[in-house]
């Protein structure tokens, strides 16, 4: 079964430091997408980055990127140059593409709440 | 603008009341879903839908029913709501490919 395992449930950053939020992955299907999502404290969901299994090469998207370590299970997300918006919760997330139904079903960790401070 | 709809965001009801939360997209995605969040836990699948008239349960359907009449909507009744059904819904839609998923704003549910 997938599991996602995210262990630090709240974080404090500096303003303009960067911070590595952690999360680790558990699956047996070789072929697999992770996700990162933002929810403010207003609640919605917000897509901030996507990691493909087999892709080679760590994804980045503006300030964000994800720190991929395949071999160790492990999907870290890096902000950089961290700002007062970033302040949230942040959730990992994992899809397999394998014969495991659920209709693009994403399994989420538990989230970790981050602080920026000035 | 591409979203995903869900109405109310906010509804306060009393136990066994049957309630509908309403969900809808303009993306033309086959796949949608509902997931609930609790604290500590995460957001947890309810059901999906892989398309029109194709409904599956989730991990925690226990309680929960929907439809898929139209692409667009996939709404989620609760036929006789309890206090443990207290949670902020999501839905969400997707093509059926390695697209991140839309989530809609929520809906914050409490069952007194």
């Amino acid at each position: 079964a997938q599991k996602i395992t995210q262990t630090q449930p709240g974080m404090f950053v500096q303003e303009k430091e960067a911070v590595t939020l952690d999360c680790t992955y558990d699956t047996s299907d070789p072929s697999y997408g992770l996700f990162w999502y933002k929810q403010p404290s207003s609640g919605e969901m917000i897509f901030l980055i996507y990691q493909g299994s087999y892709d080679q090469q760590n994804a980045t998207e503006g300030r964000y990127s994800l720190n991929f370590q395949k071999a160790r299970k492990s999907a870290n997300l890096v902000i950089s140059a961290s700002q007062l918006g970033d302040s949230a919760m942040y959730f990992c997330a994992m899809r397999d593409w394998g014969l495991t139904g659920g209709g693009n079903k994403l399994t989420f960790g538990t989230g970790t709440q981050l602080k920026v401070e000035l | 603008e591409a979203q995903v709809t869900q109405n109310p965001r906010y509804l306060i009801t009393v136990t066994g009341k049957k309630l509908t939360v309403t969900c809808s997209q303009n993306m033309n995605h086959e796949y949608m879903s509902w997931y609930r969040q609790d604290p500590g836990l995460g957001l947890r699948q309810i059901y999906y839908s892989m398309n029109v008239e194709v409904t599956d349960k989730g991990d925690v359907p226990e309680g929960y029913k929907v439809s898929r009449k139209e692409k667009r909507n996939f709404p989620l009744i609760l036929e006789s709501p309890s206090p443990n059904q207290t949670s902020l819904y999501f839905c969400a839609s997707s093509p059926p490919d390695h697209s991140p998923l839309h989530f809609g704003n929520g809906t914050r549910l409490t069952v007194t």
